[in-house]
C-alpha cells in the first residue's frame, strides 16, 4: 500500500540553526511533491512545490530536495526563527488523479529563542 | 478577504444528528477539494469537484457523507446520522489551473466537528 512517512517526533531547534525535515514515501510515483505549513487550529498553507524532474527548489530561507530514487524529500529551514514554529506537512500528488493530495502525518517544529 | 472560507468554524452535535458544512472557494478557482483531519494526523482526501462535477470520492466517504457543488461555486458537505468517529476537522481547499496543471491548493480554516 502507499505510504508517506514524516518524523512524528517534534523537532526542537535553537534559533538561527537549520531545521531539516524528512518525507519518505513508498509504492508511489508522484508527479510532484508539496510542502505545507500548518498552525494550530488553521488550515495548511502552501510553501513549496517540487516536480519529479527537479532536484532542488528554494524560496527565501526554505529549501526542498527531491530524490525519486530514494523516494525521499528533505525540507530545510535555514536561519530558523521562533515564528517558524509550526507543523510542516509533506504531500504528494498524481496529476492523473486530479491532483488530489496525499499527506504525511506532519512534523512539528519548535524553534527556541 | 478573498481566501477560502468555511462555515461554521465549530460544530458540536449529538450522535445520530445530521450536520452540513459550507465552503466558499476563491472565486475564480474551478477545483474544490474536501479533506478530513484528525488530531496529530495529516489531512485525508475525501472528494473533489471540477466546477459542479464531483470527479472522485474516497472510500473514506461512506454513504452517510454527501457533497455537492450545485453551481460550481460554493460546496456543502453533509454528514447524516453522525457517529463519534466523525469528530475531526473538515478542511476545504480550492485551486485553479496554471497551464494544464493544478498545483498549490488554498485551504480554508476548517470546520471542527465534535460528535458527543
Amino acid at each position: 500500500s502507499q505510504k508517506i512517512e514524516q518524523n512524528s517526533e517534534a523537532l526542537n531547534i535553537q534559533e538561527g540553526k537549520t531545521a531539516t525535515l524528512t518525507c519518505n514515501y513508498t509504492n508511489y510515483s508522484p508527479a510532484y511533491l508539496q510542502w505545507y505549513r500548518q498552525d494550530p487550529g488553521r488550515g495548511p498553507v502552501f510553501l513549496l512545490l517540487i516536480r519529479e524532474n527537479e532536484k532542488e527548489k528554494r524560496k527565501e530561507r526554505l529549501k526542498v530536495t527531491f530524490d525519486t530514487t530514494l523516494k525521499q524529500s528533505l525540507f530545510h529551514i535555514t536561519a530558523s526563527q521562533p515564528a517558524d514554529s509550526a507543523t510542516y506537512l509533506c504531500a504528494l500528488a498524481l496529476q492523473a488523479a486530479g491532483n488530489k493530495l496525499t499527506f504525511g502525518g506532519g512534523t512539528r517544529v519548535l524553534v527556541k529563542p | 478577504d478573498t481566501g477560502v472560507s468555511q462555515n461554521p468554524r465549530h460544530k458540536i452535535t449529538k450522535r445520530g444528528q445530521n450536520v452540513t458544512f459550507r465552503c466558499d472557494p476563491i472565486s475564480e478557482h474551478n477545483r474544490l477539494y474536501w479533506y478530513r483531519q484528525t488530531l496529530g494526523q495529516g489531512p485525508e482526501f475525501l472528494t473533489y469537484f471540477q466546477n459542479e462535477a464531483q470527479l472522485e470520492k474516497s472510500r473514506l466517504l461512506s454513504d452517510r457523507f454527501s457533497a455537492e457543488r450545485p453551481k460550481g461555486s460554493f460546496s456543502t458537505l453533509e454528514i447524516q446520522r453522525t457517529e463519534q468517529g466523525d469528530s475531526a476537522m473538515y478542511l476545504c481547499a480550492s485551486s485553479s489551473p496554471r497551464g494544464n496543471s493544478y498545483n498549490e491548493q488554498f485551504f480554508g480554516p476548517g470546520t471542527r466537528l465534535t460528535v458527543l
